[in-house]
Order: structure tokens, then sequence, then C-alpha cells
């Protein structure tokens, strides 16, 4: 039962223009979201969060937005830097039990 | 702040054998530790989670005998995988929670390697 989804296994972007990287869950009960980025062959690294209550937090080139009726959240780079390539994982939270979406390759060309 | 490291972070074992993973977070206290595995290409999957001082609880489908899991200080937790075979090949994850965060924290990770 996969409660959190990433339905682009990939993403090609080129450098300075904008990513998006979508995820969508399925329980309403999820209350804090979280997005993680993962190099190869090394832990994820928290990249920025959001609580259920708001609808969007920034942190420099990184905008996470909520959209709580639609179950589905996003994150926005930009610019797209080089060295943003990574595979990108969203994850939810909700009472104590956090689950991953199946991440999202993102390539951002010089 | 909020770093947790892993050791080892390759090991090469033969079938058989039991190999023990340590995860630790080095500047602060973890009240709650996961670990998770990577097939390649794959997401992580979430094997189990500890709480200091109380057993772990496990993912439906992971064996909890094979894979023993210790949590006994706020700073250390272990994974010992018993009788390794060589499809416990993989890259297994930790990551610990400061008390009353929502965020986890990740550690290198391990690559284990049975022959």
């Amino acid at each position: 039962d996969q409660q959190v989804k990433q339905n682009s296994p990939s993403l090609s972007v080129q450098e300075g223009r904008i990513s998006i990287l979508n995820c969508d869950y399925t329980n309403s009960m999820f209350d804090y979201f979280l997005w993680y980025k993962k190099y190869p062959a090394e832990g994820p690294t928290f990249l920025i969060s959001i609580s259920s209550i708001k609808d969007k937090n920034e942190d420099g080139r990184f905008t996470v937005f909520l959209n709580k009726s639609a179950k589905h959240l996003s994150l926005h780079i930009v610019p797209s830097q080089p060295g943003d390539s990574a595979v990108y994982f969203c994850a939810a939270y909700n009472n104590n039990d956090m689950r991953f979406g199946a991440g999202t390759r993102l390539t951002v060309k010089p | 702040g909020a770093v947790v490291s892993q050791h080892p972070s390759r090991v090469i074992c033969k079938s058989g054998t039991s190999v023990k993973i340590e995860c630790r977070s080095l500047d602060f206290q973890a009240t709650t530790m996961f670990w998770y595995r990577q097939f390649p290409k794959q997401s992580l999957m979430l094997m189990a989670t500890s709480n200091e001082g109380s057993k772990a609880t496990y993912e439906q489908g992971v064996e909890k005998d094979k894979f023993l899991i210790n949590h006994a200080s706020l700073t250390l937790s272990t994974l010992t995988v018993t009788s390794a075979h060589p499809e416990d090949s993989s890259f297994y994850i930790c990551s610990a929670r400061p008390a009353g965060a929502y965020e986890q924290y990740f550690g290198p990770g391990t690559r284990l390697t049975v022959t």
C-alpha cells in the first residue's frame, strides 16, 4: 500500500531553469511533509519541510507547496544548479510513522 | 548539528556469518531510530523502528530474528544481520529523530556484500 507516490521517476532540467518535483499522498491523516535529497551511496539529507497547517514554505532556492484538498505537494527549485542533480524523496508523517515516496531522479544539465 | 554516523561504511562477509552495523547520533539524543534498506534504483524501505530501551517494531515481512535491533542508549542503535545470505546484500541506512522533532537525520549508509 503505497501511501506516498512520486509518479515521475526522473526529471531533466536545464541549469538556471525551475525544477518542479511532485508528490501525491493518499492518507489524509498525514500532518507533516518533508523533502530529502540523496546522492548515490549516501544517506538522504533533509532539505525542507511543511506542516499541514501551511500551504507554502520557502528556504532559499527551495520552496515546498502543499495542496491538502488535492493531497499533493511539490518542491520547486529555482534556479536549478548542476549540484542539485540527485534523487529527491518526499516523505509524509502520521502519528510517529513516516512514509517515503519512491523518489525522483533530478538531472540538471549545464 | 544533527549528525548521524554509521559504522562500518562497507562490509563484505561470507555467507552464514553475522554482521553488526552501528548507528550513532553524534550531537543529539535520539529517542527513536529507524533502519532502512535500499535496493538498487528503489526507494528506501523501512525495516524497523526502535525506541530507546524497548523492543523494536518491525515492518511486515521483515524477520526480527534475522535482523536484530538493539537501541541501548539515546545515541546508539545497532542492527545485526544474522546468518547472512547473498540476498541480504544491500545498502542499509539508519536515521535518528530527536525528541519532539519530525525530521529524521540519516546516517551515510552501510554497503553490505555477502559472498
